[in-house]
């Protein structure tokens, strides 16, 4: 089993420019999550995904922020422009639905984003 | 915020002593998973408790939960330098598809 995949592992951009952070999750999972990871602000739900459709986005910061899952094996998160608070660690993890059944879920190994 | 407290924030033991961890939590929940971060890396699941049980063991790990308290405690028996990492409980509060929300987690360093 590969687990979830993240790429880019790190990447360092400049303010104002367009991020793209991709994920691939475990084949038979149909809950998808994207997650932030920040010192202050710990670890916080962005977006989640059920069978490729948002069930919740309510984490999702602002309008800078946008979240696509075209097919269950790929899901992409986009920010743009982004900016220097948006440096943080970004996970992607997945599970079967639903999680109230006792699944857990898998996580990759993050994305890590400095924006300067 | 229904997001879970773990307490202590930061814990340091000596190799061989026993570390616990503890989570509140504000509603009522489905089941209670705590996972492990090592420095760098992805959570990791450690073990799942469900609303209906008080005690679940795996290996060197011990959970316990009282809903009526809303909190959960995890136990690491004779720690080892490689359990140094943080830890995370996480609440699953159900609904139709449900999604876990993490605390800010417990960063344990076992001392050689």
């Amino acid at each position: 089993d590969a687990g979830v995949i993240q790429s880019p592992r790190h990447e360092v951009t400049e303010m104002g420019q367009e991020v793209t952070l991709r994920c691939k999750p475990i084949s038979g999972h149909n809950s998808l999550f994207w997650y932030r990871q920040t010192m202050m602000r710990g670890l916080e739900l962005l977006i989640y995904f059920n069978n490729n459709v948002p069930i919740d986005d309510s984490g999702m910061p602002e309008d800078r922020f946008s979240a696509k899952m075209p097919n269950a094996s790929f899901s992409t998160l986009k920010i743009q422009p982004s900016e220097p608070r948006d440096s943080a660690v970004y996970f992607c993890a997945s599970g079967r639905s639903a999680l109230s059944s006792g699944n857990t879920i898998y996580f990759g190994e993050g994305s890590w984003l400095t924006v300067v | 915020s229904q997001q879970g407290e773990e307490d202590p924030q930061a814990l340091s033991i000596q190799e061989g002593e026993n570390a616990t961890m503890n989570c509140s939590y504000k509603t009522s929940i489905n089941n209670l998973q705590w996972y492990r971060q090592n420095s760098g890396r992805g959570l990791v699941h450690l073990i799942l408790i469900r609303s209906n049980e008080r005690e679940k063991h795996s290996g060197r790990l011990r959970v316990t939960l009282d809903t009526s308290k809303k909190s959960s405690s995890l136990l690491i028996t004779a720690s080892r330098a490689a359990d140094t990492a943080s830890y995370f409980c996480a609440t699953d509060y159900g609904g139709s598809q449900g999604n876990l929300i993490f605390g800010k987690g417990t960063k344990l360093s076992v001392k050689p």
